[in-house]
């Protein structure tokens, strides 16, 4: 099956800095999705992004379907930008996501 | 609109006890998904429910089961408890007719085997 991979597995920064994360994938999706789980495990929709760039306040997000993989960037990072950031892709319309291991990122004051 | 609602949120169960946990979509959603996280395996998908429809499944053994109702709300059943059970279960609507389509997640239910 498919095999998502996410680097760094675990960041440390202080706030205010800049960071990528990124999520490679071994085969063609159809499908990818950015998350942040939160303290509480709730998974938050970041992006729905299987190709392209978007961007939304300090996030912003890019996916190169060819080369087969996406990066999430957070700048300015915050305090409340702590968590896990799970990418998951979808392949060929299957109707499920498969997650990577996801990035835990803790932002220090 | 509002989103994915699990109940309930903690539940403590019994090894060999059975458990039934519920998710309402999001309104017009037709499509939920089960997955199941631990620190271990990390997030796996249990099934895809469509139309009152098993579309798809994952590799969980038969204890896992699950149904979804007219009004799209899905429940899902673990029978004979085990330990290893013990995980965050959450639930996702999209309103995709066809594959995952974007997935917006509930909150969860924590189960804790013991």
């Amino acid at each position: 099956g498919i095999q998502v991979e996410q680097s760094p597995p675990d960041l440390i920064l202080q706030e205010g800095a800049n960071s990528t994360l990124r999520c490679n994938f071994s085969d063609s999706v159809n499908n990818l999705q950015w998350f942040h789980q939160n303290p509480w495990g709730q998974l938050i929709n970041l992006f729905y992004i299987p190709s392209g760039t978007k961007q939304n306040g300090r996030l912003s997000a890019t996916t190169v379907a060819t080369e087969r993989y996406s990066l999430l960037y957070i700048s300015s990072s915050q305090t409340t930008d702590s968590g896990v950031y799970f990418c998951a892709v979808e392949r060929g319309g299957q109707g499920n996501l498969i997650f990577g291991k996801g990035t835990k990122l803790s932002v220090k004051p | 609109k509002a989103g994915v609602t699990q109940t309930p949120r903690y539940l403590i169960k019994t090894r060999g006890q059975q458990v039934t946990l519920s998710c309402s979509p999001i309104s017009g959603h037709r499509s939920v998904s089960w997955y199941q996280q631990t620190p271990g395996q990390g997030l796996q998908f249990l099934f895809e429910y469509f139309s009152e429809t098993q579309r798809n499944k994952g590799n969980f053994p038969g204890r896992f089961s699950g149904r979804q109702f007219s009004n799209s709300r899905s429940e899902m059943n673990v029978s004979t408890l085990e330990l290893g059970d013990s995980a965050l279960y959450l639930c996702a609507s999209s309103w995709a007719g066809t594959g995952a389509g974007e997935q917006y997640f509930g909150p969860g239910t924590r189960l804790t085997v013991t």
